[in-house]
């Protein structure tokens, strides 16, 4: 079975464009979520999509916002970059069913710099 | 604020002896706990998880849960260089999205 992929895996853009990422998640599953890890800040929820709805939202501003089709995959969008969003985009595919031992498998991350 | 809460370390050990790297959280509602492994500049890899209080083996690597002392622990039995990495811990409750650790840099001396 083919992990989860992401694209581009490296990115460099300047302060006040827009950048969208890709998420391909595992054949099967149907629930994305996505992550921003910084040195500083660790591993941080964005959001959480599930059959093509929004089910979980991290702490983040509207700039970052994101979406599923109907075969899954996702993207997320961050508009008006700022220095700060330089890190690496991770996405985490599972199967979306609830219950206790819905496990994540990440992708291999979109690295996100900002000049 | 739900937490996930580790221990920066570095934790070092010499190879061939146990790794013990902890983890406290904050959310009694918790039912679910990850161990990922994360090597510098690659993604979380998934180890173990573990839903009922008591140890769960696999290969080198336990995972024990006390639900009522709100603890996980991950053992690494025989550490080998290549075990030196940084340990995320998460824990999931039903809909909510996983609440990660900031993670615990083990290095292990050859």
């Amino acid at each position: 079975k083919a992990g989860v992929t992401q694209t581009p895996r490296y990115l460099i853009k300047t302060r006040g464009q827009q950048v969208t990422l890709s998420c391909s998640p595992i054949s099967g599953h149907r629930s994305v979520s996505w992550y921003q890890q910084t040195p500083g800040q660790g591993l941080q929820f964005l959001f959480e999509y599930f059959s093509e709805t929004q089910r979980n939202k991290g702490n983040f501003p509207g700039r970052f916002s994101g979406r599923q089709f109907s075969n899954s995959r996702s993207e997320m969008n961050v508009s008006t970059l700022e220095l700060g969003d330089s890190a690496l985009y991770l996405c985490a595919s599972s199967s979306g069913r609830v219950g206790s031992t819905d496990t994540q498998y990440f992708g291999p991350g979109t690295r996100l710099t900002v000049l | 604020q739900k937490e996930v809460e580790q221990n920066s370390g570095p934790l070092s050990v010499p190879e061939g002896a146990i790794a013990s790297l902890n983890c406290t959280y904050s959310d009694r509602g918790s039912q679910s706990f990850f161990w990922y492994r994360q090597y510098s500049g690659k993604s979380p890899e998934l180890i173990m998880f573990i839903y009922s209080n008591g140890d769960k083996e696999d290969g080198r690597f336990t995972a024990q849960l006390n639900k009522a002392s709100q603890y996980v622990s991950l053992l690494i039995r025989d550490s080998q260089p290549s075990d030196s990495a940084t340990y995320l811990c998460a824990a999931g409750a039903g809909r909510r999205a996983l609440t990660f650790g900031s993670g615990t840099r083990l290095q292990v001396q050859p």
